[in-house]
């Protein structure tokens, strides 16, 4: 499967807890977005990383996100302290270079629920 | 503030029926438009890349065309597998897309 994988595809947290979601890009993609879906909402942009460096995180709230794409292994986003609020579908989107017209390929989806 | 708009926000079609969906943008310098279809509970899937106003591109019963303040996406004679939630994005300098809030297409049978 040559495509975006995330992982999990669901995931369930009581408030307070940790969510690490997963991403690993397309093979030979160095390039990483990360979007959020609220309900009825349209696609969000998050945080755009490449092999070791966070190049633009203006979409990212201040608190409890951060999100890492090491040189070795899938880029993590990471929720600390969920909130009901953070409910919502997470995708990942890679892309071969760094040019703003470079199409963006979309994993299926972390779809995150907190109780 | 950079915007994109997409409308109508849900259209229903019966089989064969033609009809556009609007994506209209206001961005400082556009570097390019995407398309992509969303089916419910996957990730969106790219459709076209559309380059400068006039450009058009075309992939089975859709053809997307650009012009300096919107695109369209024309579909020709839907079938019901057409049915899906139609996204249009906008990159940013950095790479980001902006993206509308979409049009759900349902072609009924």
């Amino acid at each position: 499967n040559a495509g975006v994988m995330q992982n999990p595809r669901h995931l369930v947290r009581r408030r307070g807890q940790e969510a690490r979601l997963r991403c690993s890009p397309m093979k030979g993609h160095s390039h990483v977005y990360w979007y959020r879906q609220l309900p009825e909402e349209g696609l969000k942009f998050m945080v755009y990383l490449q092999k070791e460096n966070i190049i633009d995180e203006s979409g990212m709230p201040k608190e409890r996100f951060s999100a890492e794409f090491p040189k070795e292994g899938p880029s993590i986003l990471r929720i600390q302290q969920v909130v009901r609020g953070d409910s919502a579908a997470y995708f990942c989107a890679s892309s071969p270079g760094a040019g703003s017209t470079d199409t963006q390929y979309f994993g299926p989806g972390t779809r995150l629920t907190v109780l | 503030e950079d915007q994109v708009t997409q409308s109508p926000e849900a259209l229903r079609l019966q089989e064969g029926e033609s009809s556009s969906l609007n994506c209209s943008y206001t961005v400082s310098g556009l570097r390019g438009l995407f398309w992509y279809r969303q089916d419910p509970g996957k990730g969106p899937e790219f459709l076209f890349t559309l380059y400068s106003a006039g450009e058009e591109k075309e992939k089975e019963r859709l053809k997307a065309t650009l012009t300096k303040k919107e695109s369209f996406l024309h579909i020709t004679a839907p079938k019901p597998e057409d049915s899906a939630t139609y996204l249009c994005a906008v990159p940013m300098l950095t790479g980001k897309l902006i993206f509308g809030q979409g049009t759900t297409l349902q072609v009924k049978p």
